[in-house]
């Protein structure tokens, strides 16, 4: 079955830091990645995918993360964290088995981004 | 483009009481997804639906759940009798296709408390 393990359940940097939201898969085929953000009290909203091609996507608010098959690795990364980037993050995998093709969603790591 | 709608946003109920929420998905999306969030926890698919046929329902608890699609755009999720373990936010997403590639789009959710 596919998964996505999310290790942290919460990260905190420095406003002006890189940031690095970790994300490990474990799938059975090619794996579709995705990563969604979550601010309070509202719904998730996509920030990037990989499906295949290059290891590094770029996606929106400057986000980007590498796709890394030898090490099962998904993670999200941004070169200078702002304080506005404070938010839940959910590392997900898509579901190609059988007739669904759903997301399954880790368990989220909560960004907090101090001034 | 409108986005993916819900209401209630919000809605309180004693234990025992009903509850309906409704979806209305972005225009001409075919695939439609009612997910659950239980605070601290990643949401879990509910029921997906393709048009107005159910593709997965497997971890709907049929017993107090149901959900209807019935002319392939509006969707209803009911909860008979709630239980407090509903407390949750109840997420709708869209996507156009069923076998795509592409990220589901999410509406702002539907937050139950179950006293």
């Amino acid at each position: 079955a596919q998964s996505v393990a999310q290790p942290e359940d919460q990260v905190n940097v420095a406003e002006g830091n890189p940031l690095t939201v970790k994300c490990t898969y474990s799938v059975s085929g090619n794996p579709y990645l995705f990563w969604y953000v979550q601010y309070p009290n509202r719904g998730l909203q996509f920030l990037l995918k990989y499906i295949t091609g290059d290891n590094l996507v770029k996606g929106s608010y400057g986000f980007e993360a590498e796709f890394n098959k030898s090490q099962t690795s998904f993670h999200l990364k941004k070169p200078s964290a702002l304080v506005s980037d404070s938010a839940l993050y959910f590392c997900a995998v898509r579901d190609t088995g059988g007739a669904t093709n759903k997301l399954i969603f880790g368990t989220g790591t909560l960004l907090a981004v101090q001034p | 483009e409108a986005g993916v709608a819900q209401s209630p946003r919000y809605k309180i109920i004693e234990k025992r009481q009903s509850v309906a929420f409704w979806c209305n998905p972005i225009s001409g999306h075919a695939t439609l997804y009612w997910y659950q969030q239980i605070l601290g926890q990643g949401p879990k698919l509910l029921i997906q639906f393709q048009n107005n046929g159910v593709v997965d329902d497997s971890q709907l608890p049929k017993d107090r759940f149901s959900a209807e699609r019935l002319k392939g755009v509006d969707s209803t999720l009911k909860i008979q009798p709630a239980k407090l373990e509903d407390s949750a936010v109840y997420l709708c997403a869209s996507s156009p296709g069923d076998r795509g590639t592409g990220e589901l789009f999410f509406g702002e959710g539907s937050r139950l408390t179950v006293l």
